[in-house]
């Protein structure tokens, strides 16, 4: 156990739709990352939260947007889904935000089948 | 985005066996760690690596940080059933926030 929880395990939900994921890091991190894991792409960064700053942008599309609140848990927030859409969510935690020796904890993930 | 470049793809071994798999990039990181993704889960870290030469071990697991700061291997030696998985490697670039991931090892073990 990572000590990184992720809600749901599973959402299926239909295109058009909209629907929030969350996470709550391990008790003392400050940050926040969101990834998203296709059967294609492989482990991609989406956003990073520093202490509910985002710090970072990767490969978010306009239809995503997350947030970390004032307690540091995250919402990843996916809207207008499309099929494509579907894959594992995870979510990671670490204490800093400095990269190097600042080392990232997975939560379980979240699985989003858009049907 | 940008990846790194992780070999073998996959591989199929008996038990008992050592495995050894490695990451190379074509530029300089500062750290490399070695995680295990057992299917439907996230992925859970093995070792973690932030000197150039490093060579820690976990268990059965060894990995080392290459010299130039370009690569990384991780070996399993006397492989059991529950090695199976997917092996990733991640690395920070000095002063980049995003961690980048090779496309994974599937390593499947026949008894």
């Amino acid at each position: 156990d990572s000590g990184v929880t992720q809600t749901p395990k599973h959402l299926i939900t239909a295109t058009g739709q909209r629907v929030t994921l969350r996470c709550s890091p391990r008790s003392g991190d400050l940050s926040v990352y969101w990834y998203q894991q296709s059967l294609d792409q492989g482990l991609q960064f989406l956003i990073h939260y520093y202490n509910g700053e985002e710090r970072a942008k990767g490969n978010i599309l306009e239809r995503f947007s997350a947030q970390q609140f004032p307690d540091l848990h995250s919402e990843l927030n996916l809207s207008s889904l499309e099929l494509g859409d579907s894959a594992l969510y995870f979510c990671a935690s670490s204490v800093g935000t400095s990269g190097a020796q600042d080392t990232q904890y997975f939560g379980p993930g979240t699985r989003l089948t858009v049907l | 985005g940008q990846q790194l470049n992780q070999s073998p793809q996959s591989m199929f071994i008996q038990e008992g066996e050592d495995v050894s798999m490695n990451c190379t990039s074509s530029s300089i990181f500062n750290t490399w760690l070695w995680y295990k993704q057992d299917p439907g889960e996230g992925p859970v870290l093995l070792i973690a690596l932030y000197k150039a030469g490093e060579l820690t071990s976990n268990g059965r697991l060894t990995a080392q940080f290459g010299i130039t700061r370009k690569d990384s291997f991780l070996n399993i030696s006397a492989s059991i059933p529950s090695d199976v998985g997917i092996y990733f490697c991640a690395g920070h670039r000095q002063g980049a926030q995003k961690l980048v991931f090779g496309q994974g090892t599937r390593l499947t073990i026949n008894p």
